[in-house]
């Protein structure tokens, strides 16, 4: 079946650095990749949508200055949180779909701590 | 605009009774929906999801779960649970583009 790779697994950093979290689909070709944030004990909530070879598109209420995406080839997107906060800290996970009949494949997660 | 509702925050069940996981949805257009679990620290597993077709959908783990287009419903079920059951489901549609919308999720526990 359909596999997505997220690296890394967890990730500490200080605060006012920046992290960058890689989201690979292994053996399918992704046309769209989603980058959710989870708080503890609450859903997924979209952050933005990346199209290979286009600008993400950011949903409402996130700073597209502070968390970057890379959509640089059909099997890789990364999410880049610049100047972190410790109110950043928290789950990130992405998706990658090959179509929407197609499904949606999830990456494990990325556990971010800003100190 | 499409929503998702997981009415049940968490659902306390014994070990091998049956579950059933409530979710309804709003939507003006046909939708895609699905099922998926999560286990601690972990992303996300499909568990089953209905395109078209037959309103029943079985998946993985012996869950199925059926779309109800008159009471915008997709229900998921178990006839008899186990403590490796225990989990957070989310219930997801997809409506006219490649958004996945999320319910707030329902956490399964199973008591021996």
């Amino acid at each position: 079946g359909a596999v997505v790779s997220q690296h890394p697994s967890r990730v500490i950093c200080k605060s006012g650095t920046s992290v960058k979290i890689e989201c690979r689909s292994l053996d399918f070709q992704a046309t769209t990749m989603f980058w959710y944030r989870q708080f503890p004990k609450q859903s997924l909530m979209l952050m933005a949508t990346s199209n290979e070879g286009s600008k993400a598109t950011y949903e409402q209420g996130v700073e597209k200055d502070k968390f970057l995406i890379n959509h640089a080839s059909l099997t890789l997107s990364t999410l880049t949180v610049t100047s972190a906060h410790p109110e950043d800290s928290s789950f990130y996970i992405c998706s990658a779909s090959g179509g929407r009949s197609y499904g949606y494949t999830f990456g494990s997660g990325t556990r971010l701590t800003v100190v | 605009a499409q929503s998702v509702t997981q009415l049940d925050s968490q659902v306390p069940v014994f070990e091998e009774a049956p579950v059933e996981l409530r979710c309804n949805y709003s939507s003006s257009v046909s939708v895609y929906l699905f099922w998926y679990v999560q286990y601690p620290n972990q992303g996300l597993q499909l568990l089953l999801k209905y395109l078209s077709g037959s309103t029943l959908v079985k998946g993985i783990n012996g869950f199925e779960a059926e779309f109800n287009k008159s009471q915008t419903s997709f229900h998921l079920r178990k006839p008899s649970v186990h403590i490796s059951d225990t989990a957070e489901y989310f219930c997801a549609v997809s409506e006219d583009t490649d958004k996945l919308i999320f319910g707030t999720g329902t956490r399964l526990q199973v008591f021996p």
